[in-house]
């Protein structure tokens, strides 16, 4: 079946210019969560969604970011005014409560976001 | 300090080697431990998932998992070309969220 889904896939922003960033999730799955992966480093958390309640925002960097999730499927991650440090590939996953391990979270192939 | 951390790479072996991969973390909470691979311009994929100490095998994998040295390890046996990728250490507590090593770049070399 279809997996975790991202667009666009590359994203190329002047500083200070507003970006949207879209991820579909695999059908039926509760759990959303976005990740940001700079070069050579690891993913680290940004937020993370149960349908449309966003549980946790704890690793937003800053107030420029924002994460939406209206009807509990597709979401968008928002980045006003972008800056250079923004630049990173942006990584959204999807989780089921009744996968194969409950922690198992299911990744799309990321949006990497150049902020010249 | 990092909560995670993760044996600095990249690491070459040649094809048929056993590889050996080294994270260490210091936040009690976490109970589950997993490892990612990550192919170039890919999303993470999982590759082992356990909880607690113990070890886990998979094929050619093998996952360990000592939580009072808070210390994981995957182990590669007969390692192939195909393997080449970046490999993630992760763990989680019950929040929910990932926290992720550094990754380490694997090259086998035929």
């Amino acid at each position: 079946g279809a997996g975790v889904s991202q667009s666009p896939r590359y994203k190329v922003a002047k500083r200070g210019q507003d970006v949207a960033l879209r991820c579909d999730p695999i059908s039926g799955h509760v759990s959303l969560f976005w990740y940001q992966q700079a070069l050579g480093q690891g993913p680290e958390f940004l937020t993370y969604f149960q349908n449309e309640a966003q549980l946790d925002k704890s690793g937003l960097p800053s107030d420029r970011f924002f994460a939406e999730r209206p009807e509990g499927s597709v979401s968008t991650l928002k980045i006003q005014r972008t800056q250079q440090e923004d630049s990173a590939v942006y990584l959204c996953a999807s989780r089921s409560l009744s996968g194969r391990g409950v922690h198992e979270q299911f990744f799309g192939p990321g949006t990497r976001l150049t902020v010249l | 300090q990092k909560e995670v951390e993760q044996d600095p790479g990249p690491l070459s072996v040649p094809e048929g080697a056993i590889v050996s991969l080294n994270c260490t973390y210091s936040n009690s909470a976490f109970q589950y431990f997993m490892w990612y691979r990550q192919y170039s311009r890919k999303g993470p994929e999982l590759l082992m998932y356990t909880y607690s100490s113990g070890n886990k095998e998979d094929g050619r994998f093998t996952a360990q998992v000592d939580k009072s040295s808070k210390y994981i390890s995957l182990f590669i046996r007969d390692s192939q070309p195909s393997d080449s990728a970046t490999y993630l250490c992760a763990m989680t507590g019950a929040n929910s969220k990932l926290t992720f090593g550094k990754g380490i770049t694997l090259s086998v070399r035929p």
